[in-house]
């Protein structure tokens, strides 16, 4: 069963800042990989699966990018409403569907 | 649009069993090749796949949790269930229920379910 793990734990970024977030899986996953973020309160939201296929409505500031097991998302020009956590999680060989720990990316 | 509502009672007492409901409006259960799910959160922490089913067949369970949750799906109402027996109070969080197949693209709100005596 492959373990998603996640880094940092915590990211400081400035508003207007760039932050790139990284997702390893413990066995080759392909391309089989999608980000939520979450906001306080708020249940998660589809980001990007496949890797890199941006959702319905999700700004083009935010890039996935990877295949195996190394992944990144990377978000350009932070806006203020971008300070959230994001979690990873991978569909490769489900069940089970597995998420990472989560990477809270706060105000620097 | 699709929505999704979870409802139950936000008490339960240890040891006894946790019943949540999703309600899905916008869309049908038995159309599609969705599978529904439930995830939860305890608070504070991360996000754990509880079990999923699709609208027919036999529905699929985290390993960790495969001995006290049944999740059953009714098409006919639209409605999807999951029942969490034996809890304790490791089991307290937030229970969402979500639309997916591969990956989760639809979710409910979410409710907080404490387990206290």
């Amino acid at each position: 069963e492959e373990v998603m793990t996640q880094s940092p734990v915590i990211l400081s970024v400035s508003p207007g800042g760039r932050a790139t977030l990284s997702c390893r899986a413990s066995q080759n996953i392909g391309s089989n990989l999608a980000w939520y973020q979450q906001k306080p309160g708020q249940s998660p939201r589809l980001l990007i699966y496949d890797v890199s296929t941006r959702a319905t409505g999700v700004p083009a500031r935010f890039t996935g990018r990877g295949s195996g097991t190394e992944f990144t998302l990377t978000i350009s020009s932070l806006q203020s409403e971008d300070f959230a956590v994001y979690y990873c999680q991978h569909y490769n060989n489900w069940p089970p569907w597995t998420f990472g720990p989560g990477t809270k990316v706060e105000v620097k | 649009q699709l929505q999704l509502q979870e409802s139950g009672p936000g008490l339960v007492k240890p040891s006894e069993t946790l019943s949540l409901i999703c309600t899905v409006s916008g869309g049908s259960i038995g159309s599609g090749r969705y599978y529904w799910g439930w995830v939860r959160q305890p608070p504070g922490k991360g996000l754990e796949w509880i079990g999923s089913t699709y609208h027919s067949g036999s529905p699929y369970y985290n390993p960790s949790l495969t001995t006290r949750a049944t999740i059953s799906v009714d098409p006919a109402t639209n409605h999807f269930s999951l029942k969490l027996k034996f809890v304790t109070v490791a089991d307290t969080a937030i229970y969402y229920c979500a639309r997916h197949f591969d990956w989760f693209d639809s979710w409910g709100r979410g409710i907080l379910v404490t387990v206290s005596s």
